[in-house]
């Protein structure tokens, strides 16, 4: 079945430390967006993609790195310059805008 | 810019009772609508769309129909069942040309029995 696939679940993160977010899609889509929600505040876009290769700030992103060197997958790093890190991360895509978007089911990072 | 409102929650009802929840918005253009719903620990799952004014989008039970006039979509349902229980998402976009979506805050629901 297609489908998102976010990994780790659960992810634990000691002060200071880079930590990775993995998204990867079999769906063919082209567009690839980050997220983060914390609780009562919505979702936040950190990150998207359009294509291969080129990614764009959302409103969110200092922080955070992203890449996109192939279309199946967009990786989120969580760096130690991010004050805040604790929340609940999604990865999402879709194939345009009047589709919708397929959610992944979430990595929730916690900072011990 | 583009923004999205909903009524703020928690909503609380009884099991079979009717259920609407509130969801205006602005935006340039013609934009599609949405309503995602997100169980406890998950991502959030499309629960239904509508692309043009006057559309009306359903699935499981749930309605939205796309008011270009009042710059709503309202979610509705007859008769909620305790499994209804998440929190309910109204989201644009193609505002303007953009699919970059909006949402807005989410609208927890409580289905009691």
């Amino acid at each position: 079945d297609g489908g998102i696939t976010q990994s780790p679940k659960y992810l634990f993160r000691k002060e200071g430390q880079n930590v990775t977010l993995s998204c990867e899609q079999n769906l063919n889509h082209d567009a690839m967006y980050w997220y983060r929600q914390d609780p009562g505040q919505g979702l936040r876009l950190i990150y998207y993609s359009q294509i291969v290769n080129d990614f764009q700030k959302g409103d969110i992103a200092e922080g955070y790195s992203v890449s996109r060197e192939k279309k199946e997958s967009f990786p989120l790093t969580v760096t130690s310059a991010q004050k805040n890190p604790t929340a609940f991360y999604l990865c999402a895509t879709t194939t345009g805008g009047d589709y919708g978007y397929t959610f992944g089911s979430g990595t929730r990072l916690t900072v011990v | 810019g583009d923004s999205v409102t909903q009524m703020e929650g928690p909503v609380t009802l009884s099991e079979e009772a009717f259920l609407t929840i509130n969801c205006t918005y602005t935006a340039t253009g013609y934009p599609s609508l949405f309503w995602y719903v997100q169980y406890p620990g998950e991502g959030l799952q499309l629960l239904l769309k509508a692309t043009k004014a006057d559309d009306k989008g359903s699935n499981k039970g749930f309605e939205a129909t796309y008011r270009k006039e009042t710059t709503s979509f309202h979610l509705e349902k007859g008769s909620v069942q305790v499994s209804d229980s998440a929190v309910y998402f109204c989201a644009l976009s193609g505002s303007g040309g953009s699919y970059i979506p909006t949402f807005g805050r989410g609208t927890s629901l409580i289905v009691h029995p």
